[in-house]
């Protein structure tokens, strides 16, 4: 089966510096991917890992162990804009040829102030 | 670049009519669109690959004949729900890949989605 787990919710303090977590269980890998999502909106693309390691680009990056089936999104410099949810994604070709993603049920984040 | 649009953003009908939902690519070609739907306070679940000239691969559970799905060309989508039902209201969002935008990373662009309402 495919299985990809987050934390529903967080809260952090504007400025500060959170880490969301992902833990991923797929028939197939070919890359993860972090997406922010406010409420009634898209999706909007954060970021992709395919290899092992960091990613750094502005106040966000992302890691990936493809061993241990984990990722993590870190946010740094929290802005109350922040404020959204948080989808990882695994890219995965189940079930046929083409790649398809496989979202997280999300984390909430709430900056406060 | 990489801009996908949906029309409508919002639509209500009433119970048992049908209603069609566009996806467009609309500054690049786009072989396969897919189609989620997401209900309040959950993720994204897919409900069907669309290639272009081809059948859509439908996910399992998610009835063919129900959601019926068009990809008559490089650049447009169309999602039809016929007889559609209370439980059908959700938010419906569409995205497209292209390899080449992409950097070779698999990456899908998303549409703003539809709101559909049924009464």
């Amino acid at each position: 089966g495919q299985n990809i787990d987050q934390p529903t919710e967080m809260t952090a303090t504007e400025g500060a510096i959170v880490q969301i977590n992902c833990t991923y269980q797929t028939s197939g890998f070919n890359g993860l991917f972090w997406y922010q999502q406010h409420a009634g909106e898209a999706p909007t693309f954060l970021s992709y890992n395919v290899l092992d390691g960091l990613e750094e680009k502005g106040r966000f990056s992302s890691f990936l162990s493809r061993s241990k089936g984990y990722s993590y999104l870190l946010l740094k410099e929290l802005q109350m804009k922040d404020s959204a949810s948080y989808l990882c994604a695994v890219s995965s070709p189940y079930g046929g040829a083409t790649n398809k993603l496989i979202f997280g049920t999300g984390t909430l984040l709430a900056v406060q102030p | 670049g990489a801009v996908v649009s949906q029309h409508p953003s919002w639509v209500i009908c009433k119970s048992g009519t049908s209603v069609k939902i566009e996806c467009r690519s609309l500054d690049f070609q786009a072989t396969t669109m897919f189609w989620y739907r997401q209900f309040p306070k959950q993720s994204l679940m897919l409900m069907a690959t669309s290639n272009e000239g081809s059948k859509a691969t439908y996910e399992q559970g998610v009835e063919k004949d129900k959601f019926l799905i068009n990809h008559a060309s490089l650049t447009l989508s169309t999602l039809t729900v016929t007889s559609a039902h209370p439980e059908d209201s959700s938010f419906y969002i569409c995205s497209a890949r292209d390899f080449g935008l992409a950097g070779g990373k698999d990456e899908q662009f998303f549409g703003p989605g539809t709101r559909l309402t049924v009464l």
